[in-house]
Order: C-alpha cells, then structure tokens, then sequence
C-alpha cells in the first residue's frame, strides 16, 4: 500500500524544546517537501529535497532544519529558535522531472502532525 | 513574489447543485496548477493537476481550468453531494522549476465549502 506516513499524528512541545517530525514515502520519489499550515491559512514551504543528502530552504525556513539521508524518509526538525511553532506540519512528496521533460509531477500528502506548544 | 487568491473564502449550498470555485495567481510564468481538497484535520487530497500548456482536466464530476495569461483557474463542481463539504485548495508550481529541480508549490488560502442536505 503506497503512500506518505507522518508520525506523530499529534505532538507536544515545551518552551527551549527541539522536537523532531517524521516523514516516511515509499513511492519511490525523489523530491519531498515540508509545509506548515496556520489556520486559516494556505500551506507555507518550509524546506525541500530534490535528492539524498541535499536540501533548500523554503520560505520560512527558520527555525527548522532538515536532512535527508535516505530516498524514503525526510525528518524536520522544530528548534527552540522557531518562535511561534504551534501549527500543523504537512510532508509531500513527488517525481523529479529532468530539465526538457514533461510529465506529472503532482504531489502527494501525507496525514499531517499537529504541533502545539504548552 | 507569486500570490494565490481564492474566492469565495467559504461557500454554503443546497445538495445538488452545480458549484465554482475561483483561484488566481499574481504571475502567469506558472509550470502547473494543483486542486487539493482538505477535510478537518487531514492531511491533502490531489484532485487535479493542469499543466500550464492544457485548458482543463476532468475527473468525475470535477472540471478545471485554466487561463495562464489572466491568471485565472476554476473548478467546477457538478451535482453536489454532502460528501464534498470539505476546504478546496488552489496551489501552483513556478515555470523555472521546468529548467529541473523540484520548486514548492505556492498556496492560496483556500475556499471553506459546505453542502446542506
């Protein structure tokens, strides 16, 4: 059964607290995303990864920070730095289309974890 | 910087009617245009994907559109049912991610809709 997974589903951060967020694809793609999601709001990008070992920051990348050591799994991390943490954090993942080429690249959604802080 | 607007923000009506929602972008030079639909708390569902060189995608009683030059999509809803009361969001994918690399999409704030029985 191919699909994202994200644990927790729900998680609890206490103030000066560095929580780690995972996301695990088996369908096989190369690129995964992490968004946040305030309510009320669209999805912000927080950071990306095109393939293992390398990332780019997103929009609203401080505060988090990311690695991608394996294909299938992309963990974020949520530092005492980022201020106002509580919301709800969305992976995606999707193909990776070479430069010329054409094709779906449409992305998939994991369930979501919803951080709040106490 | 590219900016996706949806309208109406919420939407209530009778079952069985035909229904649009409206989204445009700030910058035309876009890849494609996602259509996700949300139910409370869950993560997205991926309903219909346009690239930019199409006019519409269909799936069921789903229609979108798309008019890249006015910075404008659609998505048309037939025979509403109950079921489709969820948030719809509009997200679009920049054109110089077509030069490779795999760019985020950038969202709007979505369209709450709700379909009274």
């Amino acid at each position: 059964d191919g699909g994202i997974t994200q644990s927790p589903k729900y998680l609890f951060r206490k103030e000066g607290q560095n929580v780690t967020l995972s996301c695990e694809q088996n369908l096989n793609h190369d690129a995964m995303y992490w968004y946040r999601q305030d309510p009320g709001q669209g999805l912000r990008l927080i950071y990306y990864s095109q393939i293992v070992n390398d990332f780019q920051k997103g929009d609203i990348a401080e505060g988090y920070s990311v690695s991608r050591e394996k294909k299938e799994s992309f963990p974020l991390t949520v530092t005492s730095a980022q201020k106002n943490p509580t919301a709800f954090y969305l992976c995606a993942s999707s193909i990776m289309l070479l430069a010329g080429t054409s094709g779906s690249d449409e992305q998939f959604f994991g369930p979501g974890t919803r951080l709040t802080v106490l | 910087k590219q900016e996706v607007t949806q309208i109406p923000a919420a939407l209530s009506v009778p079952e069985g009617e035909n229904l649009v929602l409206n989204c445009s972008f700030t910058d035309s030079a876009i890849y494609n245009l996602q259509w996700f639909r949300q139910d409370p708390g869950k993560g997205l569902t991926s309903l219909l994907l346009i690239q930019s060189s199409q006019r519409e995608q269909t799936s069921g009683r789903l229609n979108a559109s798309l008019d890249k030059s006015s910075g404008r999509s659609t998505l048309y809803i037939a025979a509403s049912q109950p079921g489709d009361s969820a948030t719809y969001l509009c997200a679009v994918r920049p054109a110089v991610y077509s030069g490779g690399g795999a760019d985020g999409l950038t969202f709007g704030k979505g369209t709450h809709l709700i379909i009274q029985p």
